[in-house]
């Protein structure tokens, strides 16, 4: 009974390649995030989805496209993989007018 | 932009109490948060407080409020070996409910 889950936990690949990260939140929330965090534990917001739309898009590259097929769930998929990716994602969830943000585990990528 | 900056490290022993601290840019931040990230794990919503609070106190933790200086701080008493981890202040504005953090203050308490 997990709020954020997260999918793969781990992630190693070769630079050039295509992966794809997935999250589901089994809260009723209506808004859900993907966040970056660096090497050195900076977190960054990505993107913000509300209801399966697209609310915001924080300068990330077109190479990272989420997608979101219902409220509960939100993947973000990313062309071209590079060095510069490694990182690690984190999934969270809010109510848009809610005060709390239920982070998921975190999928850490690694790009050799 | 908002920005929102903490200290790298703080070092207590077990049973001593700890002050983790952050301050922000934004003066129309409507909620601060503090999160706690164990190793390995995810962020784990700790408290926040409402940006016309003062204070807030839940348990072990107490929340203090400096809107005038955009001065926050964590309050752990009677720290435990448990509490090792690190703590991550974030703001909201009143816009999009997005959170932007602070660096992460990582917590050592030594036996």
């Amino acid at each position: 009974d997990t709020a954020v889950s997260q999918t793969p936990k781990y992630l190693v690949t070769q630079m050039g390649n295509d992966k794809s990260i997935k999250c589901e939140q089994n809260l009723g929330h209506d808004t859900m995030y993907w966040y970056k965090q660096d090497s050195k534990k900076f977190l960054k917001i990505m993107f913000s989805y509300n209801n399966k739309e697209l609310i915001i898009n924080e300068t990330v590259p077109n190479r990272f496209s989420p997608k979101s097929p219902d409220k509960a769930h939100l993947n973000l998929h990313i062309n071209s993989l590079e060095l510069g990716d490694s990182a690690v994602y984190f999934c969270a969830s809010s109510q848009r007018i809610g005060i709390e943000q239920f982070f998921g585990p975190g999928t850490r990528l690694t790009v050799l | 932009g908002e920005d929102v900056e903490q200290s790298l490290f703080l070092s207590v022993r077990e049973g001593d109490s700890s002050v983790i601290n952050c301050t922000y840019t934004d003066s129309s931040s409507t909620y601060l948060y503090w999160y706690k990230q164990e190793p390995g794990a995810g962020l784990q919503l700790l408290t926040y407080i409402f940006s016309n609070m003062d204070m807030k106190q839940d348990q072990r933790l107490t929340v203090l409020l400096n809107k005038k200086d955009k001065h926050l701080s964590l309050r752990i008493a009677d720290t435990q070996t448990g509490d090792s981890a690190i703590y991550f202040c974030a703001e909201r504005g009143p816009g999009e409910p997005v959170l932007t953090f602070g660096g992460g203050t990582r917590l050592m308490v030594k036996p």
